[in-house]
Parts: structure tokens; C-alpha cells; sequence
């Protein structure tokens, strides 16, 4: 059974910083992309970055680029966003999903829980 | 604002067919396939439609996709109260480099 389980949210000040983790199980992590995708309350959904399978190649929305990195550790099946320089608009349930395949595609047929996060003083 | 629109509600009753709309540009929707995802209140995405039209394993065959030049749509016959999400189309967008999400759109079977 594929599961993905994200950790790593809670409460930060603006300007402060965050490590999401989200650790799968039941397929081949390095087969697959991986995303981060969040929800405001009240909002939608909108991707935040995404990595391919070997982790070589890295994406970021427009509204993260050069505060947020996504990484992976492929042998232990965890995928990471570094969270930095935290604004009162980046609070949501932060999602990891899983691509289809071993490139970032918009096709995420596995999705996590959520992890929390609120940044407020 | 999304890259992708779509109305914020639609609405319908037990039977009825209902249809939403998902428009974008060439850089996107033009250019590349659509997915479509369900979220029922208080659970994570599903993936409903991917590839336009293609139906994951387990979605029932009263979900349709479509995609016609810079727009696509989802539509369900046969509206059932379970039906009742919020409805999501996702692409590729080639000038930003990564997936685009639309608004989302409020389902409600009164």
C-alpha cells in the first residue's frame, strides 16, 4: 500500500524557517517525481516545487523561488522542503503527492495528509 | 489569481449531468494534457481524470474529461451526493515551468 506521511509544520514567526519531511512507503521512491502542493485556508490548490526521481532536477512556483528547496534522500525514502524566510501568505496544509512518473509531469496520483503550517507573530 | 479558470460553484441536482469548465492558454492547456482532481471535505486530492480523458482505476465511468484548444471540462452524469467536492483541472504550464492549478470549483448536489 502506497502512503505517503508529512511532518514538520507548526507555528513560526515571519521571516523564520521550516523543515517539512514526508516519508513514503509501498513503491520505489526513486522511480517517481515528487511535489509539494499547499492549500491556503480559504483557497486552492497551488504547487509549491517539485523534483524529479534522481533528484537532479528541481522546480519552483514563482511565489517560492530562492526561499524554498526541495531535496530527497532516495535511500530513505524522504522527500524535503527547507522552508526559509517564512511570509504570512506561505501558511497552509503543505501535501506531498507522488507524479505518475519519474519526471515532474501535473499528474500527482498519490497524495499525504498535510503538515501544517502557520507563520504569524 | 490561478493560471487556469474555472468557476468558483456549480451546482446540481441527484441525476442530472453537470458539467465544469477549465480554461487556460496555449502555454498551458494548448500545449499539454489536463488532470482533473476531486477533494472531498477534510481529505487529500484525488486524482479523477488524467491525460484529458483517462479515468484512474476505481473512478466510476460517470466521470468524463475533455479538452478542446485552450480549454478542457469534467463532467458528471448521473450526479450523486457523494459528487459533492471541490473539483481542481492541473497542467503543465511551458512558460512557468511546472504544474498550474485552477481555482477550483465548489460542487454542491442540492
Amino acid at each position: 500500500e502506497v502512503q505517503l506521511l508529512e511532518s514538520g509544520g507548526g507555528l513560526v514567526q515571519p521571516g523564520g524557517s521550516l523543515r517539512l519531511s514526508c516519508v513514503v512507503s509501498g513503491f520505489t521512491f526513486s522511480s517517481y517525481a515528487m511535489s509539494w502542493v499547499r492549500r491556503a485556508p480559504g483557497k486552492g490548490l497551488e504547487w509549491v516545487s517539485g523534483i524529479s526521481g534522481s533528484g537532479d532536477s528541481t522546480y519552483y512556483a514563482d511565489s517560492v523561488k530562492g526561499r524554498f528547496t526541495i531535496s530527497r534522500d532516495n535511500s530513505k525514502n524522504t522527500l524535503f522542503l527547507q522552508m526559509n524566510s517564512l511570509r504570512a501568505e506561505d501558511g497552509a496544509l503543505y501535501s506531498c503527492a507522488r507524479d505518475q512518473g519519474t519526471i515532474l509531469t501535473a499528474q500527482f496520483d498519490y497524495w499525504g495528509q498535510g503538515t501544517l503550517v502557520t507563520v504569524s507573530s | 489569481q490561478s493560471v487556469l479558470t474555472q468557476p468558483p460553484s456549480a451546482s446540481g441536482t441527484p441525476g442530472q449531468r453537470v458539467t465544469i469548465s477549465c480554461s487556460g492558454s496555449r502555454s498551458n492547456i494548448g500545449d499539454n494534457t489536463v488532470n482533473w482532481y476531486q477533494q472531498l471535505r477534510g481529505t487529500a486530492p484525488k486524482l479523477l481524470m488524467y491525460s484529458n480523458n483517462q479515468r484512474p482505476s476505481g473512478v466510476p465511468d460517470r466521470f468524463s474529461g475533455s479538452k478542446s484548444g485552450t480549454s478542457a471540462s469534467l463532467a458528471i452524469s448521473g450526479l450523486q451526493s457523494e459528487d459533492e467536492a471541490d473539483y481542481y483541472c492541473a497542467t503543465w504550464d511551458d512558460s512557468l515551468n511546472g504544474p498550474v492549478f485552477g481555482g477550483g470549483t465548489k460542487l454542491t448536489v442540492l
